[in-house]
């Protein structure tokens, strides 16, 4: 089964500084996504970033960004100029790609963001 | 479009009193599915549905019984309620089962089994 590691139960940054959450997978499948998403206090889950595992380049949006390590199964999240609001759970994820019925999460990382 | 709707937000239940968890969307998604996100886990997977007349067990199904008689409609049952059952739960949905990447998740039902 495939599993979802994130070693990093907390991290927290100073507002305006960069942080990198860490997340590491186990599959022996080679068509799958990748997912970052945050839930803030109100517990809704909203998706960050996503990745396609068959693409090379890293997915980039806004102020978040991944380094996706496809050899290494390596998955992590960089967020640039932290904000007050980025303040929140991250939780990683994968899914195979034709397969939307087996969604795996890691235990997420709970970041805390200084003024 | 409202989305992806749960009610409650909150409940308490006496071990052994049934209940059901109560998940609508608007979107007209085939997918829909149940999470439950315990402290210190990620979500995992209770059932899903992958449309009206079909659903399939998850991860962790048991204690659960799920149906899905409309396309907008996945409610979730507890049968006999067990102190093992506190959780958050969340309802999903998705467009497809899984051309497109992203499902959309409810604002979750906290449960608490006393």
């Amino acid at each position: 089964a495939q599993t979802v590691t994130q070693s990093q139960p907390e991290m927290s940054v100073q507002e305006a500084e960069t942080v990198t959450l860490s997340c590491t997978y186990d599959t022996s499948e080679s068509d799958y996504y990748l997912f970052w998403y945050k839930q803030p206090p109100s517990r809704q889950m909203i998706l960050v970033i996503r990745q396609e595992a068959y693409k090379q380049q890293n997915a980039t949006e806004n102020r978040f960004s991944v380094n996706f390590q496809k050899a290494a199964k390596s998955f992590s999240l960089k967020i640039s100029d932290s904000q007050l609001g980025d303040a929140a759970m991250y939780f990683c994820a994968y899914r195979l790609m034709y397969n939307n019925n087996d969604m795996r999460f890691g235990a997420g990382t709970r970041l805390t963001v200084k003024p | 479009n409202a989305g992806v709707t749960q009610t409650p937000k909150f409940q308490v239940l006496k071990t052994g009193q049934s209940m059901t968890l109560q998940c609508a969307q608007d979107m007209n998604h085939e997918y829909m599915s149940w999470y439950r996100q315990d402290p210190g886990m990620g979500l995992r997977l209770i059932h899903y549905s992958v449309g009206a007349g079909i659903t399939d067990q998850g991860e962790v199904p048991n204690g659960y019984n799920v149906s899905r008689s409309t396309t907008e409609d996945f409610p979730l049952r507890l049968l006999s309620a067990a102190p093992s059952q506190t959780s958050v739960y969340f309802c999903a949905s998705s467009p497809d089962r899984g051309r497109t990447y992203e499902q959309y998740f409810g604002p979750g039902t906290r449960l608490t089994v006393t």
